[in-house]
């Protein structure tokens, strides 16, 4: 199956500082990818979706200063986390989206911010 | 706009008890109806999905789910649940050809000894 692998898996910073997540599609390429926040016991929330070689789509509320993303390749979109502050910590989840519209995810980053 | 609306937020049962975990979804035209299972601390992996084809559709580790237009309704179920199937699960709709999802808020399966 189509595999999306995602980096770091974990990652614990200081307030103030940049933090970036890679999202890769393993053995398929992506044209869109898509970023989501999950807070804990709570469903995703799609903060964006990365288009190759275009600029991402924002949702209403997500700040595109803040959650800055970039797809520069059918393989690779990541996503950056500027001037993280404690209320950014959360559960960060990729997805890449195959030919036949159907979404993948990886495995999630887990951000905390001290 | 489309939405999905998932009954319960957490299911109880004992192993090798049947699993069903509802879904109900509401789409101005015919959907794309899938299912996700989340393991704590995990992204979420793909169980099934329904693209307008067979309406019963089988997915992986025994999990199958029937789409039932006239009651708008994507149940999720498994005839004997293991304790490794103890997970969050999530039922998204796509409309149409279009990329986003919409997901449910999820169900929390536990299962018993």
């Amino acid at each position: 199956g189509a595999v999306v692998s995602q980096h770091p898996s974990r990652v614990i910073c200081k307030s103030g500082t940049s933090v970036k997540i890679e999202c890769r599609s393993l053995d398929f390429q992506a044209t869109t990818m898509f970023w989501y926040r999950q807070f804990p016991k709570q469903s995703l929330m799609l903060m964006a979706t990365s288009n190759e070689g275009s600029k991402a789509t924002y949702e209403q509320g997500v700040e595109k200063d803040k959650f800055l993303i970039n797809h520069a390749s059918l393989t690779l979109s990541t996503l950056t986390v500027t001037s993280a502050h404690p209320e950014d910590s959360s559960f960060y989840i990729c997805s890449a989206r195959d030919d036949g519209h159907t979404q993948y995810f990886g495995p999630g980053t887990r951000l905390t911010v001290l | 706009a489309q939405s999905v609306t998932q009954l319960g937020s957490h299911v109880s049962v004992s192993e090798g008890a049947l699993v069903l975990l509802r879904c109900n979804y509401s789409s101005s035209v015919p959907p794309y109806l899938f299912w996700y299972v989340q393991y704590p601390n995990q992204g979420l992996q793909l169980l099934l999905k329904y693209t307008s084809a067979a309406t019963l559709v089988k997915g992986i580790n025994g999990f199958e789910a029937e789409f039932k237009k006239s009651e708008t309704s994507f149940h999720l179920t498994k005839p004997s649940a293991h304790m490794s199937d103890a997970a969050e699960y999530f039922c998204a709709v796509r409309k149409g050809a279009g990329n986003m999802l919409t997901f449910g808020g999820g169900t929390r399966l536990m299962v018993k000894p």
